[in-house]
């Protein structure tokens, strides 16, 4: 079956402006992350969805990110006001439950000009 | 900050040797998992290890855990130029999935 779906694969934005970028989960998997990771970093987590239980925000960096959940299915990460140190690839992942390995998509290379 | 911890952060050998690769942790877990990364992908789960199991094998795979020093290792046997590729641990505590900052393998044939 399908993976997790990232779009754009990458985007190229001026600093200022607004982005969207999404992820499709794989099907039934009630969880779901975003992470960060910089060039040749490990990852940081920004936001994670457990079925229709509210957020875990904890890893927002600041409140120009924001996320949502629609239908327990796809989300949506956006960015308000990019900055450069905004660049970077941003990874969606989706598993089963809480506690499951998590399946990642290939990720949405961000960069901020 | 991170919870896990890998070392070390790049190991380079010869195809044929064995790898070890290390995590550390400060915290209380559910489990430790261990994905596998590729250039420009996204993370590959290998194995997932509870924190009441001290062992896990998957073929050339071999995962173990000290919940005492808060610590894991992988091991691959018999390394292939095929695994070159960033090892990242990442420690399960309630909600949240931490992955260290990852150690980068180059297995040169």
């Amino acid at each position: 079956g399908a993976g997790v779906s990232q779009s754009p694969s990458n985007k190229v934005t001026e600093k200022g402006k607004d982005v969207e970028l999404r992820c499709d989960p794989i099907s039934g998997h009630t969880a779901l992350y975003w992470y960060r990771q910089s060039l040749g970093q490990g990852l940081e987590f920004l936001i994670y969805f457990q079925g229709n239980s509210a957020p875990d925000k904890s890893g927002l960096p600041s409140d120009r990110f924001s996320a949502e959940r629609t239908g327990g299915s796809v989300s949506t990460l956006t960015i308000q006001r990019t900055q450069q140190e905004d660049s970077a690839v941003y990874l969606c992942a989706s598993s089963l439950a809480q506690d499951s390995p998590l399946h990642f998509g290939n990720g949405t290379r961000l960069t901020v000009t | 900050s991170q919870q896990g911890e890998e070392d070390p952060q790049a190991l380079s050998i010869q195809e044929g040797e064995n790898a070890t690769m290390n995590c550390s942790y400060k915290t209380s877990i559910n489990n430790l998992q261990w994905y596998r990364q590729n250039s420009g992908r996204g993370l590959v789960h290998l194995i997932l290890i509870r924190s009441n199991e001290r062992e896990k094998h998957s073929g050339r795979l071999r995962v173990t855990l000290d919940t005492s020093k808060k610590s894991s290792s992988l091991l691959i046997t018999a390394s292939r130029a095929a695994d070159t590729a960033s090892y990242f641990c990442a420690t399960a505590s309630g909600n949240m999935l931490t992955f260290g900052g990852g150690t980068r393998l180059m297995v040169k044939p």
